[in-house]
């Protein structure tokens, strides 16, 4: 089956630590994105990426990091730096010239 | 800067009957899409209808159609016999020439049986 995986459904970290979400793709999209979800918010862009090898900053990209070696894989890193990183991380991707974007499960990230 | 406003956090509907979320949004764009997607308690996203800005057509999903209405910068989900299955946050999106999707803030919809 095609589709979007991301890996673990569930993580804590200490306070302090990097940790890093996986999210890989079989749909042969170019572009993958990660958002962050808040309760009482909507969804806010970290980081997209249109092609391997690039990618640029969302609207709030400080505190994380990604990287694009692989067209089917677009890891997250949360940073120490990131001042509150509990939160629901979802990753999407899509094909270049169409406008659907298609969601991982996500992952829920809590910092003890 | 684009927005994206739901201005009601919650709502509830009785089962079959018939229910519709606001949303509206702000853009100098004139070529834009505009989405609801539906994120049911296993948080799942997933898409329920898409609108091209260039269509004057209203788009229709089975049970789900939208009121697309351009120059009011307005973009409603009406649900049509409601089901329970139907319960969920509801979130409005924009999305333009950067192809970056802007989230409202959502709707919670509760169907009673």
């Amino acid at each position: 089956d095609g589709g979007i995986t991301q890996s673990p459904k569930y993580l804590f970290r200490k306070e302090g630590q990097n940790v890093t979400l996986s999210c890989e793709q079989n749909l042969n999209h170019d572009a993958m994105y990660w958002y962050r979800q808040d309760p009482g918010q909507g969804l806010r862009l970290i980081y997209y990426s249109q092609i391997v090898n690039d990618f640029q900053k969302g609207d709030i990209a400080e505190g994380y990091s990604v990287s694009r070696e692989k067209k089917e894989s677009f890891p997250l890193t949360v940073t120490s730096a990131q001042k509150n990183p509990t939160a629901f991380y979802l990753c999407a991707s899509s094909i270049e010239e169409t406008s659907r974007k298609f969601f991982g499960p996500g992952t829920r990230l809590t910092v003890l | 800067a684009q927005t994206v406003t739901q201005s009601q956090p919650e709502m509830s509907v009785q089962e079959a009957e018939t229910v519709t979320l606001s949303c509206t949004y702000d853009t100098s764009e004139s070529n834009y899409y505009l989405f609801w997607y539906k994120q049911p308690p296993s948080r799942q996203m997933i898409l329920v209808i898409r609108q091209e800005a260039y269509k004057q057509q209203n788009a229709t999903e089975n049970r789900f159609s939208v009121n697309f209405q351009k120059a009011a910068k307005s973009f409603s989900l009406k649900i049509s016999d409601s089901q329970l299955g139907d319960t969920a946050m509801y979130f409005c999106a924009f999305m333009g020439e950067a192809d970056k999707l802007i989230f409202g803030t959502g709707t919670r919809l509760q169907v009673f049986p």
